[in-house]
């Protein structure tokens, strides 16, 4: 079955700090896809990313990465100069050949000023 | 850009009671799905819809129903409620009908039961 860990429950920083969200999953699957979600304060959840299995390149968006390594089963993300707008819970999450997309219980990022 | 959408907000019921929450996808979009997040836990699914037919089942009660509707509207159907049905519940929106592709979400329906 599949399964998304986020080992780190909060992380807390300070403004202009650059901070990783780790992200390991598990898989039985040769094609899978990787997400990342953002809920803010308000609730929502805001797509980030989506990864496939078969594209191991890194992708920077503006102050957001993302290192995706096959070998290690993880899919990391990096705010880097982070501000305080970034507060919020991040999600990683796995999808196979289905419609059962799997959340990792997520990570609670406080960007403090 | 017109997001999806979820009626209402927030609904407050009693135990025993029935909820229906609604969807509406981003135009175009064939398939519907529906997930729901305790408090302080991550999204579980629930269920899915591509045109109009469930296509794929989570971990939904038996209590709960749902369908996609002829204009891709969806409804979640709740009866007999307890407590611990108390969770924001989630719809998001895509076209094609499997997860890889990117889901959109709407701004959830808040469920408190009494």
């Amino acid at each position: 079955a599949q399964k998304v860990t986020q080992a780190q429950t909060e992380i807390s920083v300070v403004e202009k700090e650059d901070v990783t969200l780790d992200c390991v999953y598990e898989t039985r699957d040769t094609t899978y896809y990787l997400f990342w979600y953002k809920q803010p304060p308000s609730g929502e959840l805001v797509f980030l990313i989506r990864r496939n299995s078969f594209d191991e390149q890194n992708e920077i968006s503006g102050r957001y990465s993302w290192n995706f390594q096959k070998s290690t089963s993880s899919f990391n993300f990096t705010i880097t100069a982070s501000q305080v707008v970034d507060s919020a819970v991040y999600f990683c999450a796995l999808s196979e050949d289905n419609n059962d997309m799997r959340f990792g219980a997520g990570t609670r990022l406080t960007v403090k000023p | 850009a017109a997001g999806v959408i979820q009626s209402p907000r927030h609904l407050i019921k009693e135990k025993r009671e029935t909820a229906t929450l609604k969807c509406y996808p981003i135009p175009r979009h064939d398939t519907v799905y529906w997930y729901q997040q305790g408090p302080g836990q991550d999204p579980q699914f629930l269920i899915s819809f591509y045109e109009k037919m469930q296509s794929d089942k989570g971990s939904i009660p038996d209590r709960f129903s749902a369908q996609q509707f002829s204009d891709y509207h969806s409804e979640l159907n709740m009866s007999s409620l307890e407590l611990g049905d108390s969770a924001l519940y989630f719809c998001a929106s895509s076209r094609g009908g499997y997860t890889n592709e990117k889901l959109f979400f709407g701004s959830g329906t808040q469920l408190s039961v009494l």
